[in-house]
């Protein structure tokens, strides 16, 4: 089962509004991670929050994390309609030698112009 | 551009057949990491290696197997192929595989079975 749900499961803003998505996880983390992926392509890293910090920025991106409530938001400002795109949410699960990310279902973003 | 290659970018193939999905780290990393991307399953992690060596292993079928070359780039083989094999595979790469490294994804190769 995936570690991370996100919500809702799909956005849809104009151009100029934000956008907010949540992510649930279950275990404890050692940090949390958000990528984007365009349609049917390749994931795009945007952000790493570390499970000491609460509140991360870059750019029009602000991710805060909630480790009491197993919890992170991605919020993103002023949105573009580039910025369209399934957004996922993952942690870093440690294996018994190795690591691996555990995603969540995406949350579908459509930015209207 | 995150600087991971993966080849081919799309597979079209029949079951039962067999293909190689061939994938270059971001130059310095030195594991590589194989996901597979299905509209039932989500994406869901296959398998990393570090160094040549595997490190960690998912639900990989197995079908399904994989290796790292002293050249550090990896290959996924897929053989025995079924229809339910059709999905995306990413590769990303990571600098020491270590836990808390970002790890950088490729474009994919889209596989589809017929």
């Amino acid at each position: 089962s995936q570690q991370g749900e996100e919500d809702p499961q799909a956005l849809s803003i104009q151009e100029g509004e934000n956008a907010t998505m949540n992510c649930s996880y279950k275990t404890s983390i050692n940090n949390l991670q958000w990528y984007r992926q365009n349609s049917g392509r390749g994931l795009v890293h945007l952000i790493l929050i570390r499970s000491n910090e609460r509140e991360k920025h870059s750019g029009r991106l602000r991710v805060t994390l909630d480790t009491s409530k197993k919890s992170s938001s991605l919020l993103i400002t002023a949105s573009r309609a580039a910025d369209t795109a399934s957004y996922f949410c993952a942690t870093d699960a440690l294996m018994e030698y190795g690591n691996k990310l555990v995603f969540g279902a995406g949350t579908i973003l459509r930015v209207k112009s | 551009d995150s600087g991971v290659t993966q080849t081919p970018k799309h597979l079209i193939t029949a079951t039962g057949q067999r293909v190689t999905l061939r994938c270059s780290p971001r130059s310095g990393d030195l594991s590589v990491y194989w996901y597979q991307q299905s509209l039932d399953q989500g994406l869901q992690f296959l398998i990393q290696y570090y160094n040549g060596e595997e490190r960690a292993k998912g639900n990989i079928l197995e079908r399904f197997s994989a290796q790292q070359f002293p050249d550090l780039h990896s290959e996924l083989n897929l053989s025995s192929l079924e229809l339910g094999d059709s999905a995306l595979y990413f590769c990303a790469s990571s600098v020491d595989g270590r836990r808390g490294s970002t790890q950088y994804f490729g474009p994919g190769t889209r596989l589809t079975v017929l």
